[in-house]
């Protein structure tokens, strides 16, 4: 995931709100993709956004895309302790009629009373 | 509904020792992944399959060979196991251009 990065550890008090922010290097990523991990778990799709929207909002999640800084970052509100997990952004990057994704590090949200 | 099933769940191998890890799954996906993760890394991209019958290196292929058996099955092998090949290895399977789908992970000690 060298072309995508995230900061690896975020902690957050139980009911503030979280931030994750990842940095993307493809100008021409279609979608941009969260993805929830819990310990000893696969990863989970939370939420994605189309290169031409600048935001998407799904219940507590809010997305924000700057196309211009390729910053994409993942808010969660009210941020809960069963939040607590790693959170991996990714790219996806295709071409002939197929697409791969390109992850970053994770990050890891630790949430405390 | 099962999604993306690997085999085995835990393995432990011998340096120089081969395997074989499977991955199948029932959503009639086009694309198929094989990733690795390692702590600190994030998931690297090993081989993929875009169709069944094409497979393409990812990002650190080197120590792997992969064999899309049909559309639904998409296997992982190390012929001579390493000790830097120890970590969790993940498949996954997506319709371009929604969300992939991962499997539950293998993870792999080499010693």
């Amino acid at each position: 995931g060298e072309d995508v990065e995230q900061s690896l550890f975020l902690s957050v008090r139980e009911g503030d709100s979280s931030v994750i922010n990842c940095t993307y290097t493809d100008s021409s990523s279609t979608y941009l993709y969260w993805y929830k991990q819990e310990p000893g778990a696969g990863l989970q799709l939370l939420t994605y956004i189309f290169s031409n929207m600048d935001m998407k909002q799904d219940q507590r999640l809010t997305v924000l895309l700057n196309k211009k800084d390729k910053h994409l970052s993942l808010r969660i509100a009210d941020t809960q302790t069963g939040d607590s997990a790693i959170y991996f952004c990714a790219e996806s990057r295709g071409s002939g009629g197929y697409n791969k994704l390109i992850f970053g590090a994770g990050t890891r949200l630790a949430v405390h009373p | 509904n099962a999604g993306v099933t690997q085999t085995p769940k835990f393995q432990v191998l011998k340096t120089g020792q081969s395997m074989t890890l499977q991955c199948a799954q029932d959503m009639n996906h086009n694309s198929m992944y094989w990733y690795r993760q390692d702590p600190g890394m994030g998931l690297r991209l090993i081989y993929y399959s875009a169709s069944e019958g094409t497979t393409d290196k990812g990002e650190v292929p080197n120590g792997y060979n992969v064999s899309r058996l049909n559309k639904r099955e998409f296997s992982l092998r190390l012929e001579s196991a390493a000790p830097s090949q120890t970590s969790v290895y993940f498949c996954a399977s997506s319709e371009v251009p929604a969300e992939a789908f991962f499997g539950q992970g293998t993870r792999l000690t080499v010693v």
